[in-house]
């Protein structure tokens, strides 16, 4: 079957750095995505990432490893307004998106 | 421009009534998607529509219908509410046909509690 994990729940201090971790298992794969969603709000897109690698953009960065089913969103200069939960999604061979149920993630002062 | 719109923003539904949410965009985007939100689960995909005048079934269509007439309206019907369709909906679109890597941009939801 088609499977996405990430943690439920992360805490972290503003000003520190946070990586959010997620694996996927699904029938082909056409790329990893990252959302972000406010509580009460719309899921917005941060982050699409295809090939092997690192991809920064501004405070928030993305990692690929195809061969282990594996990513992680690093979110650096943490501030209030990232608190939010984050979605990974992985895109299978139909072109449909498998989502994670999210991480809440938690900012402390 | 205002994306992609969704009606109504929140409702209460006797079991058994007919409901149709709204979802309209004006980005010209071809294909369109609905989803439904439940606590401490993933976005489940429940119809979708890669351009105008098609359909195709997600992982939960049991209970929905939708049609696409046209490029900017994307409504889905729920024929007879049952209370497992409380949910939060969302409604998506992206600038591809299918076969396409294209993010997808979401509405901003409608609330659903089907009593």
């Amino acid at each position: 079957g088609q499977n996405i994990d990430q943690p439920t729940e992360m805490t972290a201090t503003e000003g520190a750095i946070v990586q959010i971790n997620c694996t996927y298992q699904t029938s082909g794969f056409n790329g990893l995505f990252w959302y972000q969603q406010h509580a009460g709000e719309a899921p917005t897109f941060l982050s699409y990432n295809v090939l092997d690698g690192l991809e920064e953009k501004g405070r928030f960065s993305s990692f690929l490893s195809r061969s282990k089913g594996y990513s992680y969103l690093l979110l650096k200069e943490l501030q209030m307004k990232d608190s939010a939960s984050y979605l990974c999604a992985a895109m299978d061979s139909n072109y449909q998106l498998i989502w994670g149920a999210g991480t809440k993630l938690i900012i402390k002062p | 421009i205002a994306g992609i719109t969704q009606a109504p923003t929140s409702q209460i539904l006797a079991a058994g009534r007919r409901m149709t949410l709204r979802c309209t965009q004006d980005m010209r985007h071809n294909a369109m998607y609905w989803y439904r939100q439940d606590l401490g689960l993933g976005l489940r995909l429940i119809h979708y529509s890669n351009t105008a005048g098609t359909t195709g079934k997600g992982e939960v269509p049991d209970g929905y219908s939708v049609s696409r007439a046209n490029t900017d309206d994307f409504p889905l019907t729920l024929a007879s509410a049952v209370p497992s369709q409380t949910s939060v909906y969302f409604c998506a679109s992206s600038d591809s046909s299918g076969g396409n890597t294209d993010t997808q941009y979401f509405g901003p939801g409608t609330r659903l509690t089907v009593l």
